[in-house]
């Protein structure tokens, strides 16, 4: 039973252009939204959360947006750039757990 | 800046074999997890910890243990290797405030043979 989803497992886009991440979850206790990014041999980095209580956050090129409705959130990078190409994972952090439950990511690749 | 670190980066070992996972920390904080990963699939969280002598099992059923003897140190070990247990292995540390970030090691990729 997988709480957090992304079900695009890839996304190609044009540099310059946006690039929109997508994610859906189904418990809705959670609490705070985060999204990873990760480059090969390396270990995820932190991008930009969301608290369950907002519908948007901005940081600098990212924009993160809850839907609590629809259980949705999405990632937006505006504009993308080359190094922005890496797997970028969703997680949520369950109330009160102190842990994280990841999406499965999806490989972004921008394209000059 | 977040310094986490693990140890080694890469392992190729033979079935049977006994492996510890090396991973430390130097932010001082109290809860430190260990993950599992597949390629194209999610982190799936194995072991973690709130603290010194505390550890917990995790989401995902694993043959590993882990030991917190130390605030810095959360090592994990197989007592005995099998290919299954080919993966990538994270280490993630976090100071439990919000919005919750956990820091990541560069990860062990292990290959079991």
């Amino acid at each position: 039973d997988q709480q957090v989803k992304q079900n695009s497992p890839s996304l190609s886009v044009q540099e310059g252009r946006i690039s929109i991440l997508n994610c859906d979850y189904t418990n809705s206790m959670f609490d705070y939204f985060l999204w990873y990014k990760k480059y090969p041999a390396e270990g995820p980095t932190f991008l930009i959360s969301i608290s369950s209580i907002k519908d948007k956050n901005e940081d600098g090129r990212f924009t993160v947006f809850l839907n609590k409705s629809a259980k949705h959130l999405s990632l937006h990078i505006v504009p993308s750039q080359p190094g922005d190409s890496a797997v970028y994972f969703c997680a949520a952090q369950l109330q009160g757990a102190q842990k994280l439950v990841f999406g499965q990511g999806t490989r972004l690749t921008i394209n000059p | 800046e977040a310094d986490i670190y693990q140890t080694p980066r890469y392992l190729v070992i033979g079935t049977g074999k006994k492996i510890t996972l090396e991973c430390s920390q130097t932010m001082g904080h109290d809860k430190m997890y260990w993950y599992q990963q597949d390629p194209g699939m999610e982190l799936h969280l194995i072991h973690y910890s709130y603290g010194v002598n505390s550890t917990e099992k995790g989401d995902l059923s694993s043959e590993s243990t882990v030991s917190r003897i130390r605030t810095e140190h959360f090592p994990l070990t197989l007592e005995s290797a099998r290919p299954s247990h080919t993966s990538q292995y994270l280490c993630a540390s976090s100071d439990g405030m919000v919005p919750y970030e956990q820091y990541f090691g560069p990860g062990t990729r292990l290959t079991v043979t």
